[in-house]
């Protein structure tokens, strides 16, 4: 099984501020990697896939990037609506599998 | 417009089978590529997999839970029926179906249903 850690665990930043959120796999994705916003009390939403591209509707302050093992999720300058938890997901390889999320919070 | 809906019992005793039945409109199992699968989240903790079954009726599991599951579909209902087995406490948790395409992720959920397993 493909093991997705996420970094840092818990990110506290301002409004206005940048963000980067990391994700490594315990072994080669290749490009097969999401993320995903997830708001309290709401279902996860798709942000990016295949590492770097944006998926319909999302704002183009969210950028991902990386390949193999070690991805990034960076928002340029955050808004109020983008503090939540962040997951990565594989699915370069059966099980798929997610990350164990980064909460980004208001400082 | 994709959309995909959860129903099933809201608890269920330790021991006890859960059925799961994943509702959705917008696509159909008629079309190669199409995916639904089931997602779990304990209350504050991460995602989880869980299965998911193709259009040409492939099937995933998560290893760790394949004993206890079974994903089925009904192409003329639209619907995706996910049992677990043998239920425990520890399988509190919102469940989410969602749809992707064999070639991409996640891209559709549903709007979750919290199961909570107790006597």
């Amino acid at each position: 099984e493909i093991v997705l850690t996420q970094s840092p665990a818990t990110l506290s930043l301002s409004p206005g501020e940048r963000a980067t959120l990391s994700c490594r796999a315990s072994q080669s994705v290749r490009s097969y990697l999401a993320w995903y916003q997830q708001k309290v009390g709401q279902a996860p939403s798709l942000l990016i896939y295949d590492a770097s591209n944006r998926a319909t509707g999302i704002p183009a302050r969210f950028s991902g990037s990386g390949s193999g093992t070690d991805f990034t999720l960076t928002i340029s300058s955050l808004e109020p609506e983008d503090f939540a938890v962040y997951y990565c997901q594989q699915r370069s390889d059966w099980p798929l599998t997610f990350g164990q999320g980064t909460r980004l919070e208001i400082k | 417009q994709i959309t995909l809906r959860e129903s099933g019992p809201t608890l269920v005793k330790p021991t006890q089978t859960l059925t799961l039945t994943c509702s959705f409109s917008g696509f159909s199992f008629s079309t190669s590529g199409v995916g639904v699968g089931w997602i779990r989240q304990p209350p504050g903790k991460a995602l989880e997999w869980l299965a998911l079954i193709f259009w040409d009726d492939g099937e995933h599991y998560r290893p760790s839970l394949k004993s206890r599951l079974t994903i089925t579909k009904d192409t003329s209902k639209n619907q995706v029926v996910l049992t677990m087995t043998n239920m425990d406490p520890v399988d509190t948790a919102t469940y989410y179906c969602a749809h992707r395409r064999s070639d991409s992720f996640f891209a559709y959920w549903g709007q979750g249903t919290l199961v909570t397993v107790s006597s």
